[in-house]
Formats: C-alpha cells, sequence, structure tokens
C-alpha cells in the first residue's frame, strides 16, 4: 500500500522569508500523481499543486513550487515570499494513476509571523 | 471553477438522530465524489467512494449500514449518518472530481457533533 509521510509536525517562517515543506512516499507504480492541499482555519481544502509522475519538470503554482525528486521518492513545497495568509495545515497526497483514492500525509501546521 | 458546495457546515444534534450531509458540484459534473472523516489535527481519512448511479464503495472497517451513502445524480452525494452517537462527532467532507485523473476538489465540510 502507499503510504506518504510528512516528518515536519509543525513550522514556522518570517513574512516574506522562503519555507520548504518535506514530504515522501513510498509506491511500486510509476504511474501517479502528487498533490499539496492547504486547510486553513476555515477547514476547506484548497488545492495548491500538482505534479504528474512522468513530468520531469517541477510544478510551479506563483509563489509555490516543489522539488520532485521521483528516485528518491521525495515531494517538497518551496513557499517563497511568505504571507501572512499562507498560514494553515498543508497536507501532502499521492494518487495512483488510475485509482481514484488519495492518500493523505499526516500534515505540516505551517505559521507565517509577522 | 470546479466549486464544491457542502451542507450543512455545522450539525448539532441528540444522540440516536440521523444526519443528512448534502455533497453538491455546481459548476461540473461530477462521476466520482468521495467522503472523508477528520478527526481534530489528524488527517483526511477516505471513508467511501460514491459513484454515480451505483452502489458507493467504502473503506475498511467503515460501516455502510452507518454511514448511507447516495449518489443520485452527476451533481449530487448524500451521506446519512444513521442512529448517530457521539463516537460519530467529527469534520466529514467531501470531494468531486470531473473525470479521470483529475484533482479532487473539495467542499468546505460539515461538524457534526452528537451530545
Amino acid at each position: 500500500a502507499q503510504t506518504v509521510t510528512q516528518s515536519q509536525p509543525e513550522m514556522s517562517v518570517q513574512e516574506a522569508e522562503t519555507v520548504t515543506l518535506s514530504c515522501t512516499y513510498d509506491t511500486s507504480e510509476n504511474n501517479y500523481y502528487l498533490f499539496w492541499y492547504k486547510q486553513p482555519p476555515s477547514r476547506q481544502m484548497i488545492l495548491v499543486i500538482r505534479q504528474e509522475a512522468y513530468k520531469q519538470q517541477n510544478a510551479t503554482e506563483n509563489r509555490f513550487s516543489v522539488n520532485f525528486q521521483k528516485a528518491a521518492k521525495s515531494f517538497s513545497l518551496k513557499i517563497s515570499d511568505s504571507q501572512l495568509g499562507d498560514t494553515a495545515m498543508y497536507f501532502c497526497a499521492f494518487a495512483q494513476g488510475g485509482s481514484e483514492k488519495l492518500v493523505f500525509g499526516k500534515g505540516t501546521k505551517l505559521t507565517v509571523n509577522p | 471553477g470546479a466549486v464544491v458546495s457542502q451542507h450543512p457546515s455545522r450539525v448539532i444534534c441528540k444522540s440516536g438522530t440521523s444526519v443528512k450531509i448534502e455533497c453538491r458540484s455546481l459548476d461540473f459534473q461530477a462521476t466520482t465524489m468521495f467522503w472523508y472523516r477528520q478527526f481534530p489535527k489528524q488527517s483526511l481519512m477516505l471513508m467511501a467512494t460514491s459513484n454515480e448511479g451505483s452502489k458507493a464503495t467504502y473503506e475498511q472497517g467503515v460501516e455502510k449500514d452507518k454511514f448511507l451513502i447516495n449518489h443520485a445524480s452527476l451533481t449530487l452525494s448524500t451521506l446519512t449518518v444513521t442512529s448517530a452517537h457521539p463516537e460519530d462527532s467529527s469534520f466529514y467532507i467531501c470531494s468531486a472530481r470531473d473525470s479521470h485523473n483529475q484533482p479532487q476538489h473539495f467542499g468546505d465540510g460539515t461538524r457534526l457533533s452528537i451530545l
């Protein structure tokens, strides 16, 4: 079974600084997708970024980018120019290609300090 | 685009009551919807996968007779917690996607409190 590990339960960063959240996963499959979701205090799950495993290029969405290391099964999220609104729980998630299920990590609580 | 509406956002009721939660895709047709449960300070745990016009697929350990799922149309899935008890108190979140291998879009969640 696939597993997703987020080794940092909590992190903090100063406003305007850069922070990287770690995620590793375990799978024997070659076709899969990786996601980062953000859950602010409002509890809504918001898709931050998505990466297809077959793509070598790292996905980027404005201030959010990933470092996808397929051989190492690592999928870290970098947030540049952190903003107060980035304060949230961040969940890394895995979905096997052709499967419908998302497997979530335990989450990292990120606090952006003014 | 890709808005998922979940209702109600908050429910408080007595033990033994049945509670229905609705999940609607507002601007797309959702062939598949998912129901998750989230305990405080924990991650999301998939309860079941709901496919329009067919029976839901439940994850191991989830009681299908306790958590009834109906996906009668391409825009609506409902989760009914039958004869709810305090241990059913939790945060329930639905998600939906419009086609295969597309990302799931989540509703705002329902906080269920059973007294």
